[in-house]
């Protein structure tokens, strides 16, 4: 199993600003990855994180808005950039130690755009 | 289309009542079944994998079956503390995960 460590817990922020959430798993994995998820809805992945190279992005979503670094096999960054109301959601950490395996989560980023 | 599908979306149960959700999927491949609780404002917590087709996993008053098209979370004599939503997702040969939207449980003392 992997305990994944997610900050801030939640945060309000004007629109038009950006902000970035920090993903820390306490063990090395495999593959990372971020989702979101909008109140009382099930997960919708937004990208995987891949190390040493560009994150793989889900149809809808694109770098310029949700940058994601993945610097090393314990740690990953999301952005989300030019924040509107929309982007309003809780996003969610994600790890998987091997092929076909079982997710673990982060506790998640209350996001609320103002 | 959709890959996986709950039911029912929402169930409520009196304290001992036992009852089963329901997740079928249509992915091709299929690599394996998972089955989380989430709690509000927490993220998923792993309960079980399912691999292949007449496998059952338990924990506690929860019991996962696996059949080539559908899954089942059985609950046993629930407790309040079980109220929570419940989501299955499944993995194909691609590695991709999908999530169905959820079975949430309301556990009435």
């Amino acid at each position: 199993s992997a305990v994944i460590s997610q900050k801030p817990s939640r945060d309000i922020c004007q629109r038009g600003t950006s902000l970035t959430i920090q993903c820390q798993v306490d063990s090395q994995v495999t593959m990372m990855f971020w989702y979101r998820q909008q109140p009382g809805q099930s997960l919708t992945l937004i990208a995987t994180a891949n190390q040493g190279s560009e994150a793989t992005y889900e149809s809808g979503f694109v770098i310029d808005k949700f940058p994601i670094s993945r610097p090393n096999l314990t740690f990953s960054t999301l952005t989300v950039s030019n924040m509107s109301p929309e982007d309003s959601s809780i996003y969610l950490c994600s790890a998987r130690t091997g092929l076909h395996t079982e997710a673990f989560f982060g506790q998640g980023t209350r996001l609320t755009v103002v | 289309e959709d890959q996986v599908t709950q039911s029912p979306e929402a169930l409520r149960l009196q304290e001992g009542e036992s009852s089963s959700l329901n997740c079928s999927y249509t992915v091709s491949g299929l690599r394996g079944l998972f089955w989380y609780r989430q709690d509000p404002g927490k993220g998923p917590e792993f309960l079980f994998t399912l691999y292949s087709a007449g496998e059952e996993k338990e924990k506690e008053r929860l019991k996962a079956t696996l059949t080539k098209k559908e899954s089942f979370l059985h609950i046993t004599a629930p407790k309040p503390e079980d109220s929570a939503t419940y989501l299955c997702a499944v993995t194909d040969n691609f590695n991709k995960f999908y999530f169905g939207s959820g079975t949430k449980l309301n556990v009435k003392p």
